[in-house]
């Protein structure tokens, strides 16, 4: 089972309303990852949890929030957002985070109002 | 950092032809080099991948090929189908210490015609 899940498949969210963003995989892997896919352009590293730390942030805004409570679940809390925010939002799994196979979910699309 | 570079950004084949698709790194620390096929309304699938010490590897139709020296790698589709239209990305590799960080391509949008 090479399955990432991601829930919501859409979300709506007004500049001042908080939400979050889940994603859960079941194949032991201890590496996971949150991307940002504009349309027409290829996905962006935002964050990676390896072992459930925080290993690489690329200058992410304050306004997302990564959590990784165990090996299996990965969060995005997000507030105060942008209309420029609006985008694919794509979690990704490896087993170990070290030069391996990253398998993505499917993605939350996500627009700001 | 690292670099990825991805031609062409659209390609259209006859069902049946040949798709070929390159890519170029910049960072010689890269070493893995996965590509992924990306339908409409999709996340990224995982169709190929190489490491750098090899030079080429195939799986039925779909075979990717490794010049570290000249920083390029390419996807080879042969005998490609209606479903082989998509976008594909490539991407390259390298680990910092921590976790391993995947750049990817512009992507290419393939299109097969019947």
């Amino acid at each position: 089972d090479t399955e990432v899940t991601q829930t919501p498949k859409h979300l709506v969210m007004g500049m001042t309303n908080k939400k979050s963003l889940k994603c859960e995989q079941h194949m032991g892997h201890r590496a996971m990852y949150w991307y940002k896919q504009k349309a027409k352009k290829p996905p962006e590293l935002m964050f990676v949890y390896s072992y459930e730390k925080l290993s690489i942030n690329e200058s992410v805004p304050s306004r997302f929030s990564p959590e990784c409570p165990n090996s299996s679940l990965l969060n995005l809390h997000l507030h105060a957002l942008q209309p420029e925010d609006s985008a694919l939002y794509l979690c990704a799994s490896s087993p170990t985070g070290n030069i391996d196979e990253q398998y993505f979910g499917p993605g939350t699309r996500l627009t700001v109002t | 950092g690292e670099n990825v570079e991805q031609h062409p950004s659209t390609l259209s084949v006859q069902e049946g032809d040949s798709a070929v698709i390159k890519c170029t790194y910049s960072d010689s620390a890269s070493n893995y080099f996965p590509w992924y096929k990306q339908e409409l309304g999709k996340g990224p699938q995982l169709i190929i991948d190489i490491r750098s010490n090899v030079g080429e590897k195939k799986d039925q139709r779909i075979a990717v090929t490794l010049n570290k020296t000249a920083k390029h790698f390419s996807l080879h589709i042969t005998e490609t189908q209606p479903e082989d239209s998509a976008v594909y990305f490539c991407a390259a590799s390298y680990f910092t210490g921590t976790a391993s960080k995947l750049t990817f391509g512009t992507g290419t949008r393939l299109q097969v015609t019947l």
